[in-house]
């Protein structure tokens, strides 16, 4: 079976860093992705990784390890338009692309 | 601007009445995807299709349907034989070009369409 385990919520302040967890357990792997999504809105891609380390994009970092079936996000200089939902997927389908999504992180940036 | 172009965005069915959903795409990408989202739930891939006049079922196609005439368009049809259609529809779109694991498999998404029952 599929599954992903992202933590349901947390809470962070402005200017701070936060890093949100997300533990896999596929039938295959070709790549992770990291999408946020804003309440009612469409997920946006923010990164992925299809190897081991760290993929680092302006304020949003994202780490993998295929043998420990996890990855995180990381978000640096926290700023108030950073509260959203983060969703975690994996390609598991190789060639068919299909992508199984955790559940989401939401994330609330404070004053 | 090139993009993903979901209608209407809302919409409402009433019992026994067959609905379709509308997903456009001028990003010239191969594949489109229809997934479901629930409170609470991931999303949940109900069809994609790689290539024109080709689709195939997902995890959730009962009372769905599709179809795939044209690369830019994807429609998505909710039939009355899905009970509880209630919920936020995304369509979605890759490139599929190269190896899998790269940037081509990233999936871009449309606006969304937010059906519910009367």
């Amino acid at each position: 079976g599929q599954n992903i385990d992202q933590p349901t919520e947390m809470t962070a302040t402005e200017g701070a860093i936060v890093q949100i967890n997300c533990t896999y357990q596929t039938s295959g792997f070709n790549g992770l992705f990291w999408y946020q999504q804003h309440a009612g809105e469409a997920p946006t891609f923010l990164s992925y990784n299809v190897l081991d380390g760290l993929e680092e994009k302006g304020r949003f970092s994202s780490f993998l390890s295929r043998s420990k079936g996890y990855s995180y996000l990381l978000l640096k200089e926290l700023q108030m338009k950073d509260s959203a939902s983060y969703l975690c997927a994996v390609n598991y389908g190789g060639a068919t692309n299909k992508l199984i999504f955790g559940t989401g992180t939401l994330l609330a940036v404070q004053p | 601007d090139g993009g993903i172009t979901q209608s209407p965005k809302y919409l409402f069915r009433k019992e026994g009445q067959n609905v379709t959903l509308s997903c456009e795409q001028n990003l010239n990408h191969d594949a489109m995807y229809w997934y479901r989202q629930d409170p609470g739930q991931g999303l949940r891939l109900i069809y994609y299709s790689q290539i024109v006049n080709d689709f195939q079922k997902g995890d959730i196609a009962e009372g769905y349907s599709v179809s795939r005439e044209k690369k830019e368009s994807f429609p998505l049809t909710v039939t009355s034989a899905q009970k509880n259609p209630t919920a936020f529809y995304l369509c979605a779109s890759s490139t599929r070009k190269g190896l899998a694991g790269g940037p081509s498999d990233i999936q871009y998404f449309g606006a969304g369409t937010r059906l519910s029952v009367l």
